[in-house]
């Protein structure tokens, strides 16, 4: 098993061009999610999803869209990018059994200019 | 929502000395409290964790203990080594055996935990 892949791993963007992280897993599991991680601020929740077709926003949704057309992708969408989304972003999935140990991707660094 | 906190954000200790890190929570439906890991540029990890049933659980020199009354846990790490220099994260919530998972997991801001050598 790879576990949870993110690409790309560093991407520098200008204000106001858009792109989309990847994230893949083969673990079969339900819950994917995506946090971004500043300095200071520990790790806040962006989108989540519970199953295919299924999404929901966490603590600071606003300039991201995702979608879930498979149980394995959940890729995050940055319409316009700000250079307030600067940050490291992170994939992270659990099953919907036993404890729910979140299983997280490498990162990607984007940085906004 | 969960309202999480950690103390200290910063945590130096001399190698070989105990750290002890704590977390503190508002939402007394929950009943798993994780910790990870997160080693300087890599992903977080999960590295021990607890069920509200159970006080105390231990892993070699990492440790675990709950007062729930209290609303809050704590990780402890004994005989501290250089490869325990990490940011460490905790995560309090309902488990998904118990009805949570409903939503994410809200973090600490994190304990940035320095051994000296």
């Amino acid at each position: 098993n790879a576990g949870v892949t993110q690409t790309p791993k560093f991407q520098v963007l200008k204000t106001g061009q858009s792109m989309t992280l990847q994230c893949a897993q083969d673990m079969n599991h339900e819950y994917m999610s995506w946090y971004r991680q500043d300095p200071g601020m520990g790790l806040r929740l962006i989108h989540y999803s519970v199953g295919a077709g299924i999404t929901d926003q966490g603590e600071v949704p606003n300039g991201y869209n995702v979608s879930r057309s498979t149980t394995e992708d959940f890729p995050l969408r940055l319409l316009s990018a700000a250079p307030s989304q600067t940050s490291v972003y992170f994939c992270a999935s659990r099953a919907q059994s036993n404890t729910g140990e979140l299983f997280f991707g490498e990162g990607s660094r984007l940085t906004v200019l | 929502g969960e309202n999480v906190e950690q103390h200290p954000s910063t945590l130096s200790v001399q190698e070989g000395d105990s750290a002890v890190i704590k977390c503190t929570y508002s939402d007394s439906a929950s009943n798993y409290f994780p910790w990870y890991k997160q080693e300087l540029g890599k992903r977080p990890q999960l590295i021990i964790d607890i069920r509200s049933n159970v006080g105390e659980k231990k892993d070699q020199r990492i440790a675990v203990t709950l007062n729930k009354t209290a609303k809050h846990f704590s990780l402890h790490i004994t005989e501290t080594q250089p490869e325990d220099s990490a940011v460490y994260f905790c995560a309090p919530t309902q488990g998904v055996w118990s009805g949570g998972g409903a939503d994410g997991l809200t973090f600490g801001k994190g304990t940035h935990l320095i051994i000296q050598p």
